[in-house]
């Protein structure tokens, strides 16, 4: 079975706190992403990297940087975390390389409260 | 920049009949996927459906199938024999051609004993 594995569930920070979020895959996928969930406004995109070292901003990267260091781990951070960035995190990764059918395989999500 | 819509935020279905959810999108790409995932209490997401831009005929997986209407643009998740299992968010993604995976806002589906 394929798994990605969010290191977190729930966490709770404080306003101004540097945070980390890890995910880690098994399946040796060359792409990873990390995603916000808000109520109404669906997954959307923070940052994809497409292979180690290499990352791309996503639609609302503004507040956060990513890590990858090596092919299993993607890390978000989140330099000086606000409350406007208490939501749902979901790691995911899929294979590259062409194979365009393939789906993106998610992690449990990290529910991030800032307070 | 490729956009997903799903213009029904919630959807109620009586148990053991059929419910069509909606989605469309906005591409200039010619080559790209699209996938349907169910994401249930639980959270974990999970793939129900995918199907290749490409290929014109409809995917269908078991009672799950797609009206994929690629002039319009439009790719609806039609769930036949609705079960009490089929509750959950259902979200619209669509892959472009390098990879990136763009979802849309979700519908909220309740089935109805």
């Amino acid at each position: 079975d394929v798994k990605v594995t969010q290191s977190s569930r729930y966490l709770v920070k404080r306003t101004g706190e540097k945070v980390f979020l890890e995910c880690v895959q098994d399946m040796d996928h060359e792409n990873m992403f990390w995603y916000r969930q808000d109520p109404g406004l669906g997954l959307r995109l923070i940052y994809f990297s497409y292979d180690v070292k290499m990352k791309e901003k996503g639609d609302i990267p503004e507040g956060y940087s990513v890590s990858r260091e090596k092919k299993e781990r993607f890390s978000l951070i989140l330099e000086s975390a606000s409350t406007n960035q208490t939501s749902m995190y979901l790691c995911a990764s899929s294979s590259g390389g062409g194979q365009g059918n393939t789906e993106a395989f998610f992690g449990q999500g990290t529910r991030l409260t800032v307070v | 920049a490729q956009t997903v819509t799903q213009s029904q935020p919630e959807m109620s279905v009586q148990e053991a009949e059929t419910v069509t959810l909606s989605c469309t999108y906005d591409t200039s790409e010619s080559d790209y996927y699209l996938f349907w995932y169910k994401q249930p209490p639980s959270r974990q997401m999970i793939l129900v459906i995918r199907q290749e831009a490409y290929k014109q005929q409809n995917a269908t997986e078991n009672r799950f199938s797609v009206n994929f209407q690629k002039a319009a643009k439009s790719f609806s998740l039609k769930i036949s024999d609705s079960q009490l299992g089929d509750a959950a968010m259902y979200f619209c993604a669509y892959k472009t051609s390098y990879d990136k995976v763009i979802f849309g806002p979700g519908t909220s589906l309740s089935v109805i004993p």
